[in-house]
């Protein structure tokens, strides 16, 4: 079982937008702004698409958003696109001094 | 181009031993942290050890304490991870990760993976 909870899988359509939760406690995202987000096609490297709650680094679409409320944190994706379907997984930095992960929510692009 | 390319997995026994490396292009690799992050067969993601950028300081996760070792060669632009007593648990693929800011903070993020080495845990 993960640290962070992630729903299994969430689905939209090409131009819509869709929201990844990801659920922490009090003693990670509750208390911490250092959540990440990142993309995963199987095979291929992990890609950076969030940092700090609400950060893009350069070169990411300004589709992607991040926001955080009490324990849980958000990733948006607007304007759907067909590349944009992956495997998501969201990450905290924890009152432990370590890095949790969430379990990862597959995303379909009907 | 910043890459990082990982070698060294493969099908070992129980209480074999495996050593995995990683070499990085791109960036001055002794100006950042890495880390090894693992992924079991329908799991989620699991950082496993870090590293400094001077590689003066380590941590491990509480699963691989004492059997899992760190290290780096910064001359070499390469880091490693010694796997001793490698349980059939320890199956899974492994990537490693540069930090995007510090050369030690574990608040950081992960901005460059690589596509991992799958290492295979049985009899």
């Amino acid at each position: 079982q993960s640290a962070l909870t992630q729903p299994a899988s969430v689905s939209g359509s090409p131009g819509q937008s869709i929201t990844i939760s990801c659920t922490g406690t009090s003693s990670d995202i509750g208390i911490y702004s250092y959540v990440s987000w990142y993309q995963h096609h199987p095979g291929k490297a992990p890609k950076l698409m969030i940092y700090d709650v609400n950060n893009r680094p350069s070169g990411v679409s300004n589709r992607f958003s991040g926001s955080k409320s009490g324990n849980t944190a958000s990733l948006t994706i607007s304007g759907l696109q067909t590349e944009d379907e992956a495997d998501y997984y969201c990450s905290s930095y924890t009152i432990t001094n370590t890095r949790v992960f969430g379990g990862g929510t597959k995303l379909t692009v009907l | 181009e910043v890459q990082l390319l990982e070698s060294g997995g493969g099908l070992v026994q129980p209480g074999g031993s495996l050593s995995l490396s990683c070499a990085a292009s791109g960036f001055t690799f002794s100006s950042y942290a890495m880390t090894w992050v693992r992924q079991a067969p329908g799991k989620g993601l699991e950082c496993v050890s870090s590293i400094s950028g001077s590689g003066d300081n380590t941590n491990y996760a509480d699963s691989v304490k004492g059997r899992f070792t760190i290290s780096r060669d910064n001359s070499k632009n390469t880091l490693y991870l010694q796997m001793n007593g490698l349980r059939a648990e320890d199956t899974a693929v492994y990537y490693c990760a540069k930090d995007l800011r510090y050369k030690w903070n574990p608040t950081d993020t992960f901005d460059i993976w690589g596509q991992g080495t799958m290492v295979t845990v049985s009899s």
